[in-house]
C-alpha cells in the first residue's frame, strides 16, 4: 500500500529537549516536504527537499533542521524545541513536476507535538 | 506570498453547487487544491498546469485563468461528504516558492 509515514503520532515534550519526527515514503517520490498547521494560518511549509541530499527552506524554517541522506525518509529536527513550536506536523511526499516541484502531494497521518 | 482564497466559509445544503476561489499576485506554474476533513490530513483533489493540463477528481472540477493568476473549484450538486476545508496550493517560482492558502471552511447539511 502507498503510504507516507509518521512517527511519533502524539508528542509532549520540554523547553530545550531535542527531538525528531521521522518521515517514510514507499513510493520512490522525488519530492518530499513538511508543514506545520496552526488554527488560523492553514498549512505553512517548513522545509522541503527535491532529491536526495538537495533541501531548501520554506516559509518558517527557523527552529528546524531536516536531512534527506536516503531517497524514502525526511526525518524533521527540532534541536531545541520552544513552546511557540507546539503544532500539528505533516509530512507529505510527491513525485516531481517538470519544474521539480510537487505534482499530487501524498500526505501521512500528521504529529500533533505539545512543547511545553 | 500566501494566495488568496474566498470565501472563508460556505454552508449547503446537500445538492446545492459551490464555488471557492484562488487567486495569486505572482506569474503561476501550476495551482493544487486539497480537502481536509477534520482530524485528517490533507488528501489531493486537483492540479492545473500552465498550459491547460489537469489531473483530478471525477465529481470535482475546477478552471485556472493563467492570465490572472485566478483559480476556481467548482463542486457541484453536494455530497455530506464534500464538508471540509479546501486548501489551494501554488507554485509559483518553479517548485521552489509552493505555498498554500488559508483555506475554505465547507459546510455541507442534509
Amino acid at each position: 500500500e502507498a503510504q507516507v509515514t509518521q512517527n511519533p503520532r502524539y508528542l509532549i515534550t520540554v523547553t530545550g529537549k531535542k527531538l525528531t519526527v521521522t518521515c517514510s515514503q514507499n513510493m520512490n517520490h522525488e519530492y518530499m516536504s513538511w508543514y506545520r498547521q496552526d488554527p488560523g494560518l492553514g498549512l505553512r511549509q517548513i522545509y522541503y527537499s527535491m532529491n536526495v541530499e538537495v533541501t531548501d527552506k520554506g516559509d518558517v524554517p527557523e527552529g528546524y533542521k531536516v536531512s534527506r541522506k536516503e531517497k524514502r525518509n525526511f526525518p524533521l529536527i527540532l534541536e531545541s524545541p520552544s513552546p511557540n513550536q507546539t503544532s500539528l506536523y505533516f509530512c507529505a511526499s510527491s513525485r516531481s513536476a517538470e519544474t521539480g516541484g510537487p505534482y499530487e502531494q501524498y500526505f501521512g497521518p500528521g504529529t500533533r507535538l505539545t512543547v511545553t | 506570498q500566501q494566495p488568496v482564497q474566498s470565501p472563508q466559509a460556505v454552508i449547503l445544503r446537500e445538492g446545492e453547487d459551490a464555488v471557492i476561489n484562488c487567486s495569486s499576485s505572482k506569474a503561476l506554474y501550476s495551482v493544487h487544491w486539497y480537502r481536509q476533513k477534520h482530524g485528517e490530513a490533507p488528501v489531493f483533489l486537483m492540479i492545473l498546469l500552465k498550459g491547460g493540463e489537469q489531473k483530478g477528481h471525477e465529481k470535482i472540477s475546477a478552471s485556472f485563468n493563467e492570465k490572472k493568476q485566478q483559480s476556481s473549484l467548482y463542486l457541484t450538486a453536494s455530497q455530506l461528504s464534500y464538508s471540509g476545508t479546501y486548501f489551494c496550493g501554488t507554485d509559483d517560482n518553479y517548485g521552489q516558492n509552493f505555498v498554500f492558502g488559508p483555506g475554505t471552511r465547507l459546510s455541507v447539511l442534509p
